[in-house]
């Protein structure tokens, strides 16, 4: 079956535009996580869905990211006015189950977010 | 705050020796850890985990051993192959109820297997 897959997969964008990150978990999956990825570091939690509710969203940085995943499945992460700070790569990942078992979360690809 | 720390940003290991890959944690909450490996421009692919209950998890040339005293966990390859060399991130997992197994990570530790 496919793996969670994520759109677009490189974006520039110039200072203060708002950008829209896609991301196609594994068929089924309850449980979907954004993460951040600056560059030489560890990805860092962003938010959390379990199904269609937003159950987490401490690790959001500002007011600018929105994240929304209305019928449970596909999910979008929306920053608002991006910033140079903003440059990353985006992270989604999905599990089958939701928290309490230690599941395994399978990653997609990654949208690397440049802006200028 | 860096909750999850592996101190050692890059390894360098020839082919058929064992790599050992470091990784310390601060926070005794944390119950649940695992190993990520991670190849450019791909998302980071789970390797191995052991829960806080045990010490030792072993899955063919891997195995992780956790010393939760010492707050610290190790990742063992052998032998290590040259498809082996990556970014290998350690994670850990503070379950509690009502909340979903967000992963917090080390920095990564980048592995060369040599010929």
């Amino acid at each position: 079956g496919a793996g969670v897959s994520q759109s677009p997969r490189y974006k520039v964008a110039k200072r203060g535009q708002d950008v829209a990150l896609r991301c196609d978990p594994i068929s089924g999956h309850v449980s979907l996580f954004w993460y951040q990825q600056a560059l030489g570091q560890g990805p860092e939690f962003l938010t959390y869905f379990q199904n269609e509710a937003q159950l987490d969203k401490s690790g959001l940085p500002s007011d600018r990211f929105f994240a929304e995943r209305p019928e449970g499945s596909v999910s979008t992460l929306k920053i608002q006015r991006t910033q140079q700070e903003d440059s990353a790569v985006y992270l989604c990942a999905s599990s089958l189950e939701t928290g309490g078992g230690g599941e395994t979360q399978y990653f997609g690809p990654g949208t690397r977010l440049l802006v200028l | 705050d860096q909750q999850v720390k592996q101190n050692s940003p890059s390894l360098s290991v020839q082919e058929g020796r064992i790599s050992i890959l470091n990784c310390d944690y601060t926070n005794s909450m944390f119950d649940y850890f695992l190993w990520y490996k991670k190849y450019p421009a791909e998302g980071p692919t789970f390797l191995i985990s052991i829960s806080s209950i045990k010490d030792k998890n072993e899955d063919g040339r891997f195995t992780v051993f956790l010393n939760k005293s010492a707050k610290h966990l190790s990742l063992h390859i052998v032998p290590s192959q040259p498809g082996d060399s990556a970014v290998y991130f350690c994670a850990a997992i503070f379950r509690y109820t009502g909340g979903g197994n967000k992963l917090t990570f080390g920095t990564g530790t980048q592995l060369k297997v040599e010929l």
